[in-house]
């Protein structure tokens, strides 16, 4: 079955530090794309980085890295540099290239990430 | 270039009643997703529109349905309203066959009572 597993309910860094949020998958595609969102209190659902499930490398989008292990079927968020405003929801999210070009995005149940001062 | 709306922002509704909630797809982009999520859930998919046909549900009851227009525009509209229904309804949009990221709208808060 395709699944997205996210352990961490919440999680807390401090200002200017590196946190990891973690992300597992499963799926039997070998052809997919992982996603990471992140959702302020307001709702909005912002892209933060995209790893395609070929990429050789892992993706990298200013403060924020994608650790791709790819036998373990994870993809860690990395975020540098914590800032007061990272404060959020994160959501790793899976999408399949299924018939029909469907993509539907399959989504984890997110962390909840608090930057302290 | 302008990004994904959707309208309205907030809605109270009454079980039973019925509900249609709108998205502006953002421009050059033909595919419109729709999502709920629940409270402290991740989205679910609802379903996709193309070319203004569906392509593509979820697993949600024939009582959610949509339309996609042919500016791309798209709206959901869900019948016989239930209180599991309250949620927040995402609408994104994308390029059809294209893998980059979906660009999300703002989303509309439903409350059903």
């Amino acid at each position: 079955a395709q699944k997205i597993t996210q352990t961490q309910p919440g999680m807390f860094v401090q200002e200017k530090e590196a946190v990891t949020l973690d992300c597992t998958y499963d799926t039997s595609d070998p052809s997919y794309g992982l996603f990471w969102y992140k959702q302020p209190s307001s709702g909005e659902m912002i892209f933060l980085i995209y790893q395609g499930s070929y990429d050789q490398q892992n993706a990298t989008e200013g403060r924020y890295s994608l650790n791709f292990q790819k036998a373990r079927k994870s993809a860690n968020l990395v975020i540098s540099a914590s800032q007061l405003g990272d404060s959020a929801m994160y959501f790793c999210a899976m999408s399949l290239n299924n018939a029909g070009n469907n993509r539907k995005l399959i989504w984890g149940l997110g962390t909840s990430l608090a930057v302290n001062p | 270039e302008t990004g994904v709306t959707q309208s309205p922002t907030h809605l109270i509704k009454t079980r039973g009643q019925q509900v249609t909630l709108r998205c502006s797809s953002q421009s050059g982009h033909n595919t419109v997703s729709w999502y709920q999520q629940a409270l402290g859930q991740g989205p679910q998919f609802i379903f996709q529109y193309y070319r203004e046909e569906e392509n593509g549900r979820g697993n949600f009851p024939p009582r959610f349905s949509g339309l996609q227009f042919p500016n791309y525009s798209s709206e959901l509209n869900v019948n016989a309203l239930e209180l599991d229904d309250s949620a927040l309804y995402l609408c994104a949009s994308s390029r059809f066959r294209d893998a980059r990221p979906l660009h999300f709208g703002n989303g509309t808060r439903l409350t059903v009572t």
